[in-house]
């Protein structure tokens, strides 16, 4: 999984409350992302970031956050989960326009 | 509105038989396109790289195709085993920000 850590990797919360993710690399890649997979649907963007305390919207951003505050971490945070954000969320990195590569992913459950 | 559509949705065939995949995209201004194996469970991994002037590129028992004046890629897979099943993705690349755009995926199942 070239470097790239998730944290944690099984998480149940209950609905209303903050859920932080973790991807942590040792790539150095400039590029990081946040997907989340459903059933039916590819793998839709979150947010990404282009480099430290450069982050940017994706296609389902609503309720959702980033911080990136050094290049290894970036951190994904659920203000208020909701049942629609139950999912399994995987993080990737890219140094620039090569292959992306994936952590295990995150399976959270919102009940 | 930039997309990557693939066909099938799903396909199950016997090991040892051959298969295609196809996608096709919508995507500009185009970078490169990419098969990805995603394994039940794990995160996909890169199995191929296609540039805009390369008509076909091999690795192992994949070999993907790109026709960029139809907008078409096709992964065929040859004697199937039973490792190949999982889904496989489309993903164009594209943009100043090397946006990537991604297909739903085909769930290859292959039956002993």
């Amino acid at each position: 999984d070239a470097g790239i850590t998730q944290s944690p990797r099984h998480k149940v919360t209950e609905t209303g409350t903050p859920v932080t993710l973790r991807c942590h690399q040792t790539e150095n890649h400039r590029y990081m992302y946040w997907y989340r997979q459903d059933p039916g649907h590819g793998l839709r963007l979150i947010h990404y970031s282009y480099g430290v305390k450069d982050t940017d919207k994706g296609e389902v951003s609503d309720g959702y956050s980033v911080s990136r505050s050094k290049t290894e971490d970036f951190l994904l945070t659920l203000e208020s989960a909701t049942s629609s954000q139950t999912s399994v969320y995987f993080c990737a990195t890219r140094r620039g326009d090569t292959e992306a590569f994936f952590g295990q992913g995150t399976r959270l459950t919102v009940v | 509105k930039n997309q990557v559509e693939q066909s099938p949705q799903s396909l199950i065939i016997l090991e040892g038989k051959n298969c295609t995949l196809q996608c096709n995209y919508t995507v500009s201004p185009f970078s490169n396109l990419r098969w990805y194996k995603q394994d039940t469970g794990r995160g996909p991994v890169s199995l191929t790289i296609m540039t805009f002037s390369e008509n076909t590129k091999s690795n192992g028992r994949y070999t993907a195709t790109l026709d960029a004046d139809t907008k078409q890629s096709s992964l065929h897979i040859t004697a199937s085993q039973l490792s190949d099943s999982a889904s496989y993705i489309c993903v164009v690349s594209a943009g100043s920000n090397y946006q990537l755009i991604w297909g739903a995926g085909t769930k290859l199942i292959i039956k002993p």
